[in-house]
């Protein structure tokens, strides 16, 4: 079985500000990564993933995450945020047969 | 290019009223489909999910059906509704046959509210 968490269910942040968005997760097999988005009312975006290779990921918009085997984590992380990253975020975990959502992240961006 | 459709986009119905959502996918043969609920501050609850026409697993017990009567039709029943039933139901669909180890494509949501 496996589990993803997230530890923070609001984090709000000043537009500019760095943020970080934190993903835990166990699994008994190696696993792959997702980040996704959720804006209001919508359906779920992909932003990143994480499949083998180099540990850290990018998505175009300007956010990150790094994959850490040790630690279990795939924290996502962006120098300078927008109002338009309002948003909610999910970390999810594939063991090959089936994708885990962790209970997401809002992040909301003040002016 | 892949599109998903799901509709409605919000539906209100009494408690014990049957339900019926669909969702369509386009421009992809033999999907991997899903359906999730989405309950606040709980993440994303698997419901279904199906490998094929008339294949389809149930992830939790509850008072939700699904079928797959096309290869690019899903459809989430009830044949009565309860108020913990209300929540935001997706659809989505994956690659085969490598299934979940690549990204899920997700339909716009139904918000349903039972009432």
């Amino acid at each position: 079985a496996q589990s993803v968490t997230q530890l923070d269910s609001q984090v709000p942040v000043f537009e500019e500000a760095p943020v970080e968005l934190r993903c835990n997760y166990s699994s008994s097999v190696s696993v792959y990564l997702f980040w996704y988005v959720q804006y209001p009312n919508q359906g779920l975006q992909l932003l990143l993933k994480y499949l083998s290779g180099s540990t850290l990921v990018k998505s175009i918009n300007g956010f990150e995450a790094e994959f850490n085997k040790s630690q279990t984590s795939f924290h996502l992380r962006k120098p300078s945020v927008h109002i338009s990253d309002t948003a909610e975020y999910f970390c999810a975990v594939s063991d090959h047969t089936q994708l885990t959502f962790g209970s997401g992240t809002q992040l909301t961006v003040l002016p | 290019s892949q599109t998903i459709h799901q509709w409605p986009a919000t539906l209100v119905q009494p408690v014990g009223s049957p339900l019926s959502l669909e969702c369509t996918v386009e421009g992809t043969s033999n999907p991997n489909l899903y359906w999730y609920r989405q309950a606040a501050g709980r993440g994303l609850q698997l419901l279904f999910y199906s490998v094929g026409i008339g294949q389809i697993s149930s992830e939790v017990p509850q008072n939700l059906s699904a079928s797959r009567p096309q290869d690019r039709q899903f459809i989430l029943s009830s044949k009565k509704l309860l108020l913990s039933d209300s929540g935001f139901y997706l659809c989505a669909w994956s690659v085969r046959p490598t299934g979940l180890n690549t990204e899920a494509f997700f339909g716009q949501g139904t918000r349903l509210t039972v009432v």
